[in-house]
């Protein structure tokens, strides 16, 4: 039972332009949501969270939307940099102290 | 400040074999929690350590265990190793239990099993 998905398994953008990752959960009972960024040979590295009483969070060029009604949530950087290559993860906790991820999301920024 | 510590970063072991894996925590972190990546899969959480006790767990077999000691180090075991318990383990430590304390990962150690 995957309760947090992505499912775009790669996503490719032009440098300059803005990178959309997203994320669906289906357990109302999350409440605090968080992206990760890993590269290659490294482990996952907090980039940005939200928690369920927000709807959007700001942090340089990573802003995370939070849509409750949808169980759904969006990381977008603008503007995408070549740096930003890396697999993306979401992830959901609900207070229970575990963090749940979602499959990743392989982004690709060509220059 | 040294980051999250895992030993060692690569692992070739044989079907029926156990392994014993290391985590050093980032000082003063007390919380270590221990996920599996596979592709396709993102990660899976194995279990969360805190204060010596286990406090969370997965939905993983009892082949694997864990344990955590009094400086906050854990290490992870499997036993009776199956080809598909090849994977990337990641740990990572937490300031506090749960909640909504960021985790810093280690670079994982990456297990092959033949």
């Amino acid at each position: 039972d995957q309760q947090v998905k992505q499912n775009s398994p790669s996503l490719s953008v032009q440098e300059g332009r803005i990178s959309i990752l997203n994320c669906d959960y289906t357990n109302s009972m999350f409440d605090y949501f968080l992206w990760y960024k890993k590269y290659p040979a490294e482990g996952p590295t907090f980039l940005i969270s939200i928690s369920s009483i927000k709807d959007k969070n700001e942090d340089g060029r990573f802003t995370v939307f939070l849509n409750k009604s949808a169980k759904h949530l969006s990381l977008h950087i603008v503007p995408s940099q070549p740096g930003d290559s890396a697999v993306y993860f979401c992830a959901a906790n609900n207070q229970g102290g575990k963090l749940i991820f979602g499959q990743g999301t392989e982004l690709s920024v060509k220059p | 400040k040294a980051g999250v510590t895992q030993t060692p970063r690569y692992l070739i072991k044989t079907r029926g074999q156990q392994v014993t894996l290391s985590c050093s925590p980032i000082s003063g972190h007390r919380s270590v929690s221990w996920y599996q990546q596979t592709p396709g899969q993102g990660l899976q959480f194995l279990f969360e350590y805190f204060s010596e006790t286990q406090r969370n767990k997965g939905n993983f077999p009892g082949r694997f265990s864990g344990r955590q000691f009094s400086n906050s180090r854990s290490e992870m075991n499997v036993s009776t190793l199956e080809l598909g318990d090849s994977a990337l383990y990641l740990c990572a430590s937490s300031v506090r239990q749960g909640l909504n304390s960021p985790l810093h990962f280690g670079n994982g150690t990456r297990l092959t099993v033949t």
